[in-house]
């Protein structure tokens, strides 16, 4: 099983900030990294495929990178509406999980 | 637009059974696998199982393989999880989950349900 480890749990930014996320993974899934968004209440929703993808209607300051072991998300310009935990998802081998970050707005 | 929901969840006691539905719509729901990903406090989120689109192949995570069944009726466009021998760490809100790719066990999600939540307690 491919392990996903998020880091941090939590980050605490202003509105407008730049907010940087990390996934790294327990062996290479090349490409195949995704991200989602949770907001309490709801089910979680795909922002982004194979690393860098971005889902029908999802915003452009939502962007992610990297490659092999090592992941990004980075939402450039923070909203209010971004609170939410995001995880990082791999297809490399069958569906794994990160833990998810939390990003909460001041 | 798609949309999936379940039913069935509740509280069941630990040694027991429960069975699990989702109805979809929105969507050519014979073309889909789908497949089953439940979320714990303890565990995160986790995936559990796939069917293929004809229904004659079922994929399972180890921690459920044995225990939990995964099958469909494409007449009614649902697809049920029957679990059984139901441990306390097997509470969480299970989702019923739509595939970005119609084919195969290795991709993401695209749609998710809201969610049917199953308490395992004594």
């Amino acid at each position: 099983e491919i392990v996903l480890t998020q880091s941090p749990a939590t980050l605490s930014l202003s509105p407008g900030e730049r907010a940087t996320l990390s996934c790294r993974a327990s062996e290479s899934v090349s490409r195949y990294l995704g991200w989602y968004q949770q907001k309490p209440g709801q089910a979680p929703r795909l922002l982004i495929s194979e690393t860098s993808n971005r889902a029908t209607g999802i915003p452009a300051r939502f962007s992610g990178s990297g490659s092999g072991t090592d992941f990004t998300l980075v939402i450039s310009s923070l909203e209010p509406e971004d609170s939410a935990v995001y995880y990082c998802q791999q297809r490399s081998a069958w569906p794994s999980f990160g833990g998810g970050t939390k990003v909460e707005i001041k | 637009q798609v949309q999936l929901v379940e039913s069935g969840g509740g509280v069941v006691q630990p040694g027991g059974s429960l069975r699990l539905s989702c109805v979809a719509s929105g969507f050519k729901f014979s073309d889909s696998a789908m497949h089953w990903v439940r979320q714990s406090p303890g565990t995160g989120l986790e995936w559990l199982a796939h069917i293929r689109n004809d229904g004659t192949t079922q994929w399972y995570a180890d921690s459920v393989l044995g225990r939990f069944t995964i099958s469909r009726d494409n007449s009614k466009n649902t697809i049920d999880l029957q679990m059984d021998s139901l441990r306390p760490d097997d509470t969480a809100v299970y989702y019923c989950v739509k595939p970005i790719a119609a084919a195969g066990i290795r991709t993401y999600f695209d749609s998710w349900g809201l969610g049917t939540r199953v308490t395992v307690s004594s």
